[in-house]
């Protein structure tokens, strides 16, 4: 079956600064890559998305990019912002949607001010 | 538009007994997943229904079992509990091929 790896399990940044968080994953069928920002005792919710059929994907400050051939996808905030702090996962599947995600171990992300 | 509702929110089992936890999903959401969140092991798949039919299953126990209604709303039944089924349960809904949208959450603690 598929697994993801992610990295790092923790990462502080000042506020303002860039962070990465970095995935791969396995199962080269995998086609829809998404990742959830997860607040303590909230739910994961969305917050980017990209399909294997694109190599980069821009919201605002967040952008995913994807590399098929390496097997992994890697998102990055820019100019980040307290509001920032979180658990981050990503996830990968072949099905789309919320069917059959693996997902990564999470990165807690900790914005320094 | 309503969200996905899970409930009940918070549920206290001793082990050995069993426990039926229930999502709804978004309107005209057909798919709806099922995952548990633990701290050593993360986020794991349990499985997924569409249309009443169970399409999926991760890698866990027949002690976890789930269906889904006709109008979409699923249930998951887990028996036999054990300490180690302490979790938090998270139901998903989407689209075919949508963004998946979470639940709350079921925390479930088994004594």
């Amino acid at each position: 079956g598929e697994n993801v790896e992610q990295h790092p399990s923790t990462l502080s940044v000042q506020e303002g600064d860039s962070a990465v968080i970095k995935c791969t994953y396995s199962d080269s069928a995998s086609n829809y890559f998404p990742w959830y920002k997860q607040e303590l005792g909230k739910r994961p919710q969305l917050i980017i998305d990209i399909r294997s059929n694109v190599g980069e994907k821009k919201d605002q400050r967040i952008a995913v990019t994807l590399n098929k051939t390496a097997k992994h996808f890697s998102l990055h905030i820019t100019e980040t912002q307290p509001e920032d702090s979180a658990v981050y996962f990503c996830a990968a599947t072949k099905g789309g949607g919320a069917d059959g995600l693996t997902f990564g171990k999470g990165t807690h992300l900790i914005i320094q001010p | 538009k309503a969200g996905v509702t899970q409930t009940p929110r918070y549920l206290i089992k001793t082990r050995g007994q069993q426990v039926t936890l229930s999502c709804s999903p978004i309107s005209g959401h057909r798919s709806v997943s099922w995952y548990q969140q633990t701290p050593g092991q993360g986020l794991q798949f349990l499985f997924e229904y569409f249309s009443e039919t169970q399409r999926n299953k991760g890698n866990f126990p027949g002690r976890f079992s789930g269906r889904q209604f006709s109008n979409s709303r699923s249930e998951m039944n887990v028996s036999t509990l054990e300490l180690g089924d302490s979790a938090l349960y998270l139901c998903a809904s989407s689209l075919m091929l949508g963004e998946a949208f979470f639940g709350q959450g079921t925390r479930l603690t088994v004594v």
